[in-house]
């Protein structure tokens, strides 16, 4: 049974540019979570989604950042027109059923991103 | 707000003993904790949860305390070994049942 899936696992953009992360959720979860930590920092939430809803996303900046996902396929963290700031590592969990006690969220093995 | 974080940063201990990393946090509404262990270049991997209700649970060779009084919770590794190597993370979940992580603590295993 197969962990959770992020690729690329490196990911190089120059200011400006967008950059795709995705994720493939562990086999028979639904529940997706995207998370970013910064050097020396602990993960940030940033969005939590089911398969074509985002059911939140307050930790997501306002701007140039989006997530889906699709019934088919991974989900998808879009960074549009990257800044240095935006360089992380982002990681991608999975869960089965996020109840109020059933928090055990399986993590990827992140993505790298690097703005020059 | 929700807020969680860790005491130190880092901490060395020598193989065979054990370890406690400790970490606080500011909302009294947080009602389920975990600890994650996360290794060099990878993704943080659950080791233990508490919830709000109780004060200690173990697991193999890792133990949680909770004290709500103080609002403080600790990791305590018995026999620490090198592959317990890695940065370790409190995490808490609150009214927005999101999960909040601490700024982790650094723990090295010296031979």
């Amino acid at each position: 049974n197969a962990g959770v899936m992020q690729n690329p696992r490196h990911l190089v953009r120059r200011r400006g540019q967008e950059a795709r992360l995705r994720c493939s959720p562990m086999k028979g979860h639904s529940h997706v979570y995207w998370y970013r930590q910064l050097p020396e920092e602990g993960l940030k939430f940033m969005v939590y989604l089911q398969k074509e809803n985002i059911i939140d996303e307050s930790g997501m900046p306002k701007e140039r950042f989006s997530a889906e996902f699709p019934k088919e396929g991974p989900s998808i963290l879009r960074i549009q027109q990257v800044v240095r700031g935006d360089s992380a590592a982002y990681f991608c969990a999975s869960s089965e059923n996020p109840g109020p006690y059933s928090y055990e969220q399986y993590f990827g093995p992140g993505t790298r991103l690097t703005v020059t | 707000g929700e807020s969680v974080g860790l005491h130190l940063p880092t901490l060395s201990v020598q193989e065979g003993d054990n370890s406690i990393i400790n970490c606080a946090y500011s909302n009294s509404a947080s009602d389920y904790f975990i600890w994650y262990k996360q290794e060099s270049g990878k993704g943080p991997q659950f080791i233990i949860d508490i919830r709000s209700n109780m004060d200690k649970r173990q697991g193999q060779r890792v133990t949680v305390l909770l004290n709500k009084t103080v609002k403080h919770l600790s990791l305590q590794i018995a026999a620490t070994q090198p592959g317990d190597s890695a940065v370790y993370f409190c995490a808490g979940i609150g009214s927005a049942r999101q999960l909040t992580f601490g700024s982790g603590t650094q723990l090295t295993v010296l031979p």
